[in-house]
């Protein structure tokens, strides 16, 4: 996977956006950039993706860097139900095939705060 | 509830007992695979299925290790004689095709005491 680089932790306040970067300077053309989070002792929850254009979903934006070497995931309100582990990753394709597999990197922990 | 389904969601076992996991993926889903997570880390690939066909193993995987899709629906993930080391949630994941996005099951807590 192109590796992924997520600062360790943020805080934001509830109502506002949390904004969290992620750097993937070595992505390939081909490559897409997912998001997801984990909520304490629950399984990982898919957010969103995308190849190169911004994408926007119930959940979040995602706002891709004209080179891709670099995304933002934006949670537009935060909620104290947001604080999670947020994690950038980048699956590995091999010719036009996607292997699926995820490696996930330490993420970054969000807490929101009241 | 549609989604990945994992049973059971807690189990502690003695040192040296051998344990089985259950994952049912969502409808349809091809493809199938299993992490393994500690404590403080991200969760780990372990191996991944293509309906029933094993594609890949990590070597995460020790022999003591083995996972089975028998009919390309559900799939089971088996631990012989479990080590202290063993102690992790196991997360089950399920995507339409090589393509797809990957939607996790809650997972099953192992502790091995």
């Amino acid at each position: 996977d192109a590796k992924t680089t997520q600062p360790p932790s943020m805080d934001c306040a509830e109502g506002r956006a949390a904004n969290l970067p992620c750097n993937h300077s070595t992505i390939s053309g081909n490559e897409y950039v997912y998001w997801y989070r984990q909520i304490h002792s629950q399984g990982p929850q898919y957010i969103i993706h995308g190849l190169k254009n911004n994408e926007t979903n119930e959940m979040a934006s995602l706002i891709i860097t004209e080179d891709r070497k670099s995304s933002t995931l934006i949670l537009p309100h935060a909620t104290l139900r947001d604080t999670a582990v947020y994690y950038c990753i980048v699956p590995k394709v091999i010719g036009s095939s996607n292997t699926g597999k995820l490696i996930f990197g330490q993420g970054t922990t969000l807490q929101v705060k009241p | 509830d549609t989604g990945v389904s994992q049973d059971p969601r807690h189990k502690i076992t003695k040192r040296g007992q051998n344990v089985t996991f259950r994952c049912d993926p969502i409808s349809e889903h091809n493809r199938l695979y299993w992490y393994r997570q500690t404590l403080g880390q991200g969760p780990e690939f372990l191996t991944y299925f293509q309906n029933e066909a094993q594609l890949e193993k990590s070597r995460l995987l020790s022999d003591r290790f083995s996972a089975e899709r028998p009919k390309g629906s559900f799939s089971t993930l088996e631990i012989q004689r479990t080590e202290q080391g063993d102690s992790a949630m196991y997360l089950c994941a399920s995507s339409v095709t090589d393509r797809g996005t990957a939607f996790f099951g809650q997972g099953t807590r192992l502790t091995v005491v």
